[in-house]
């Protein structure tokens, strides 16, 4: 498709249990970032890759939660031992990036995890 | 990264002019305005960017004084369809942007 497109849609699993979201950005889109957000709230800023790598991680909230990006397209998230607190929606935004980028983010539907 | 102010919510009716404020009392020189919107269980959607004075799409109008402390989203005529949460950001386009959401303003539009 043209858009983000994010895996899968909804997950609900048990606390302790480790998840991955996949976020699949626009084709030729250098720039990724990960959002989570909770009911009523904005998004929360987690992570920003620009191609493979993670330049800027620092709105990860602990060491529970990863991301890789190893070709510069596909990402996933990672989460081990979920915690209930950890339930929200997971967003994923692609952008140009790079020079002469407007900074216009597209984000994908979201991934709504449930930690029971 | 400059915080942004804006109200928690409005409401207006059909074919009304809506205008939300946004305060980016800190914003820096290199500082772009991007306004965003939200419908129910999507992603927000990109509406309208500006740097200074006035910038019109088929969407909605940004008007930015010139101290560049605060910007307003004019969304003419709203419909129905228009109900959403609206976010102000702030943010330098350079290889280390990323856009910090606040909780937005949720405009309710009624018949």
């Amino acid at each position: 498709g043209a858009g983000v497109s994010q895996t899968p849609s909804n997950k609900v699993t048990e606390k302790g249990k480790y998840v991955e979201l996949r976020c699949d950005p626009i084709s030729g889109h250098t720039a990724l970032y990960w959002y989570r957000q909770s009911l009523g709230q904005g998004p929360e800023f987690l992570i920003y890759f620009q191609g493979t790598g993670a330049a800027d991680d620092s709105g990860l909230p602990n060491d529970r939660f990863f991301a890789v990006r190893p070709e510069g397209s596909v990402s996933t998230l990672k989460i081990q031992r979920t915690e209930r607190g950890d339930s929200a929606v997971y967003l994923c935004a692609s952008s140009a990036g790079g020079q002469g980028n407007t900074g216009e983010l597209f984000f994908g539907e979201g991934s709504r995890l449930t930690v029971l | 990264l400059a915080k942004t102010t804006q109200p928690i919510s409005m409401d207006s009716y059909e074919g009304q002019e809506v205008n939300i404020t946004c305060s980016h009392n800190n914003i820096a020189t290199n500082d772009y305005i991007t306004w965003y919107q939200q419908f129910p269980s999507q992603g927000p959607r990109f509406i309208i960017q500006g740097y200074k004075t006035k910038v019109t799409n088929e969407v909605a109008s940004l008007f930015i004084p010139a101290d560049r402390k605060s910007s307003t989203l004019s969304l003419p005529r709203v419909s129905l369809s228009d109900t959403a949460v609206y976010y102000c950001l702030v943010g330098a386009m350079d290889s280390s942007y990323k856009l910090i959401f606040g909780s937005g303003t949720r405009l309710l539009v009624r018949p």
